[in-house]
Parts: C-alpha cells; sequence; structure tokens
C-alpha cells in the first residue's frame, strides 16, 4: 500500500493559538485531501487540494483553516485560532493514482488536542 | 442531501462465520463506493472499493454493489478475531474524490 505520512502525531495547543499540521502524500501525486474525525464521530471531508489550488471545501473549512504546498512534497493545513471543537483526528489521504476517481489513502493522522 | 447510512452495530460473530455489513446511500446517480476499516484510535484503512453492480471478491471479502436499491454491503468469509474493527462505508457521489462516510458499522470476531 502506497505510503501517506502525517506529521505530528499528536499536537496540544491552547484555544486561540495557531497550528500547522504536516501531510507527505503518495510522492509525485498532485491531488490530496484533508478530512477530520472528532471523537465517536463520523469522518468529515474539509478540503481537497490540487495542483496547488483548492479544487472543493466542505461547510466546516471556514476562514480559520488554510491549506498550502510550502514545498515540492510537503502539504500543509492551517488552523489560525483554534477552537475547543476543533480538538479531532486530522487526516490527510490521496488517491491510489493521480486522479480523484481512484481509491484514497489515508495518512496515520494527526490527533489535535486544542485546551 | 448526500447521506451515506449504516448500522452502527455492535455486531458481534463468532470466529469462521460470515460478518455481513450494510450501507445505503441517498444519491441514485453515485459511482464510486468504498469500504474502510478502523481499528481504535487508528487510521481508516482501504479495504474494497466497487464501482458496478454485482459483487467483486477479494480474498475473503466481498463488496457487493445494487445500484437501483442504492445498497453497498460487505461480506467477510471465515471471520478472524483480528477482523475486530470498525467498518467504514464511503461514497464519492459525483467522482470528484470528496468521500462522504457512513458512520461506521462496530464488528467484533469472538473467538
Amino acid at each position: 500500500e502506497p505510503e501517506v505520512t502525517q506529521t505530528p502525531s499528536h499536537q496540544v495547543t491552547q484555544m486561540g493559538q495557531e497550528v500547522i499540521l504536516r501531510c507527505v502524500p503518495i510522492s509525485n501525486h498532485l491531488y490530496f485531501y484533508w478530512y477530520r474525525q472528532i471523537l465517536g464521530q463520523k469522518v468529515e471531508f474539509l478540503v481537497s487540494f490540487y495542483n496547488n489550488e483548492i479544487s472543493e471545501k466542505s461547510e466546516i473549512f471556514d476562514d480559520q483553516f488554510s491549506v498550502e504546498r510550502p514545498d515540492g512534497s510537503n502539504f500543509t493545513l492551517k488552523i489560525r485560532s483554534t477552537k475547543l471543537e476543533d480538538s479531532a483526528m486530522y487526516f490527510c489521504a490521496s488517491p491510489k493514482r493521480d486522479n480523484p476517481t481512484y481509491e484514497q489513502y489515508f495518512g496515520p493522522g494527526t490527533r489535535l488536542t486544542v485546551t | 442531501q448526500k447521506e451515506v447510512e449504516q448500522n452502527s452495530g455492535p455486531l458481534s460473530v463468532p470466529e469462521g462465520a460470515i460478518a455481513s455489513l450494510n450501507c445505503t446511500y441517498s444519491d441514485r446517480v453515485s459511482q464510486s463506493f468504498f469500504w474502510y476499516r478502523q481499528y481504535s484510535g487508528k487510521s481508516p484503512e482501504l479495504i474494497m472499493s466497487i464501482y458496478s453492480n454485482g459483487d467483486k471478491e477479494d480474498g475473503r471479502f466481498t463488496a457487493q454493489l445494487n445500484k437501483a436499491s442504492q445498497y453497498v454491503s460487505l461480506l467477510i468469509r471465515d471471520s478472524q478475531p483480528s477482523d475486530s474493527a470498525t467498518y467504514l462505508c464511503a461514497v464519492d457521489f459525483r467522482s470528484l474524490g470528496r468521500l462522504y462516510f457512513g458512520r461506521g458499522t462496530q464488528l467484533t470476531v469472538w473467538p
């Protein structure tokens, strides 16, 4: 199975602080996705990103969120001013082939705890 | 409104039995369907994808799709205790990559 990596594995932050979550998707792929899962709830789509642009975002992905590709391989999800309700697992995902119709492989996730 | 519904369970089967997991979805024109397995505290792990009506088999797993009934299922044959996990049904309603997930069905396989 292709590998998607994420760092950090766990992030603890205080309410109002900014956090940056990092993902390295499958090599050379231009598509990737961010999802989140609040404890005990379903996995929810946040945003899809293609070739350095957001292709779709959900209603969850409001102005406090942003995604960037700071270099050729890494992608980041930034939460500008964290709230208690942002506490969740955040997953990035990459399609098996660089095409949105293919199966998505998930990274191990970052557990974000906002206190 | 795009919805993916699953029985939350828990579903409990003995080792060696067949486990049957069901999922319904709201949009008849959906094209892409996926089953993921998620162990507690871990990320979703892809088990199978299915795109056409009928059955698709991969080892002990069989996915079944009925687009007319808006229904997709996963059968696990010869269930093992290591299959104990939450099984997530995911639908890409527009084949653009955005996955909608059900709440998952918790499966326990007892020895």
